[in-house]
């Protein structure tokens, strides 16, 4: 494996449930990120984990819980979300401090909630 | 008002023409300036990356900054169908890829 890898590239869930979404970097770099991408609008940033310690949630719901064990993984865990929520959550990893050291983005994992 | 605003398309265009795709910015504290490719179905890849007033070439590719105008473009000459992809700016005032604002994308297709 190589890159940033996601998991699932899919997702339907009910307002009800509660699901995660999973994120593995492999480039050895030391921040993960989350975002989320809606038509028609910008890449929202989410959560910074930088040297595997939260530090930034702009502002994001509860209903969305970030957690890194580890400088490698980065999980999302879902939970009541709300229609509005449906979007696609990008996955990203850098190397900060280095110019140069931009954003790594996975695949994504499409998120549609009834 | 948005910090960044991308001219928001969609653009059709033939290929082997050239493109130019825009972005303008209202933060003058912004010093690194990016252009992330995003094809349909996969996350966003860096294409360009330039630091101050400018071009940059890579290939088709041109990445030009306007610190004084706060305006961006990037140009691809002789575009291909393999270019059409939806197209973001990207800026940032410190080396923290985190601190990254986006516009809120181009898309771009090129017509055989």
């Amino acid at each position: 494996e190589t890159g940033v890898t996601q998991t699932p590239r899919h997702l339907v869930m009910g307002m009800t449930n509660k699901k995660s979404l999973k994120c593995e970097q492999h480039l050895g770099h030391n921040a993960m990120y989350w975002y989320k991408q809606s038509a028609k609008k910008p890449l929202e940033l989410m959560f910074v984990y930088s040297l595997e310690e939260r530090v930034e949630n702009n502002s994001v719901p509860s209903r969305f819980s970030p957690e890194c064990p580890n400088s490698s993984h980065l999980f999302l865990h879902l939970h009541t979300l709300q229609p509005e929520d449906s979007a696609l959550y990008l996955c990203a990893s850098s190397q900060e401090g280095w110019v140069g050291g931009e954003l790594f983005f996975g695949e994504g994992s499409r998120l549609t909630v009834l | 008002q948005k910090e960044v605003e991308q001219d928001p398309g969609p653009l059709s265009v033939p290929e082997g023409a050239i493109v130019s795709l825009n972005c303008t910015y209202s933060n003058s504290a912004f010093q690194y300036f990016m252009w992330y490719r995003q094809y349909s179905r996969k996350g966003p890849e860096l294409l360009m990356y330039t630091y101050s007033s400018g071009n940059k070439e890579d290939g088709r590719f041109t990445a030009q900054v306007d610190k004084s105008s706060k305006y961006i473009s990037l140009f691809i000459r002789d575009s291909q169908p393999s270019d059409s992809a939806t197209y973001l700016c990207a800026m940032k005032y410190s080396l923290n890829a985190g601190k990254s604002t986006f516009g809120d994308g181009t898309t771009l297709t090129v017509k055989p």
